[in-house]
């Protein structure tokens, strides 16, 4: 149980275009979803909190017109990256959480961005 | 605030003992332990909430002690399959599962 589908695994997007990244909790509800961002060889930095039917929470540093998150329904989240420049690539992750405080992270697989 | 995760590599040969060190200058309310493979996702392995807490799954154990500040994660007589990166994840006093995660641990076990 508790599986998180993150889509595409990875993609590659010319300079100026957007990009969406989809992610889901296929068998449970999922009132947070998280999305964190990781450069190679370093920590997860967390992007956003999103929650379900509200605007999404940004960390600090993070564009919120750049980075989009909708969070419609309980069990998707979406990110989509504008404009997206060669500094935005990097290895996207999304998790989610079921209802509850103490409840472990469930990631999704991932998504590759390579910017050219 | 980024917890500091010490050593930032080791390796191992199988068989062999680890320890991975997760520290924070405050009081944390829950330290939570991922495993992370190269190209994949972390993998949720335990979470610890209360000060002395101690718990563990097979021979992967962790502790968080009594002034929650520090927690340590025991891999006892290591597998091949531990190797990975190692990632603890700090919650932000009462901001729920808002995760602030450590540096990483890299560990690689060898035969």
């Amino acid at each position: 149980g508790a599986v998180v589908s993150q889509h595409p695994s990875w993609v590659i997007c010319k300079s100026g275009t957007s990009v969406k990244i989809e992610c889901r909790s296929l068998d449970f509800q999922a009132t947070t979803m998280f999305w964190y961002r990781q450069f190679p060889k370093q920590s997860l930095m967390l992007m956003a909190t999103s929650n379900e039917g509200s605007k999404a929470t940004y960390e600090q540093g993070v564009e919120k017109d750049k980075f989009l998150i909708n969070h419609a329904s309980l069990t998707l989240s979406t990110l989509t990256v504008t404009s997206a420049h060669p500094e935005d690539s990097s290895f996207y992750i999304c998790s989610a959480i079921m209802a509850g405080w103490d409840s472990p992270l469930h990631f999704g697989n991932g998504t590759r961005l390579t910017v050219t | 605030q980024q917890p500091v995760q010490s050593p930032q590599a080791v390796i191992l040969r199988e068989g062999e003992d680890a320890v991975i060190n997760c520290s924070s200058s405050k009081a944390l309310y829950s330290v939570h332990w991922y495993r992370q493979k190269h190209g994949e996702a972390p993998v949720f392995l335990m979470i610890l909430l209360k000060g002395g807490e101690q718990k563990g799954h097979e021979k992967i154990s962790a502790s968080f002690n009594e002034k929650k500040q520090q927690s340590s994660l025991y891999l006892t007589a290591s597998q091949l399959s531990y190797s990975g990166t190692y990632f603890c994840g700090t919650e932000r006093g009462n901001a729920g599962n808002m995760l602030t995660f450590g540096g990483g641990t890299r560990l690689m076990v060898k035969p």
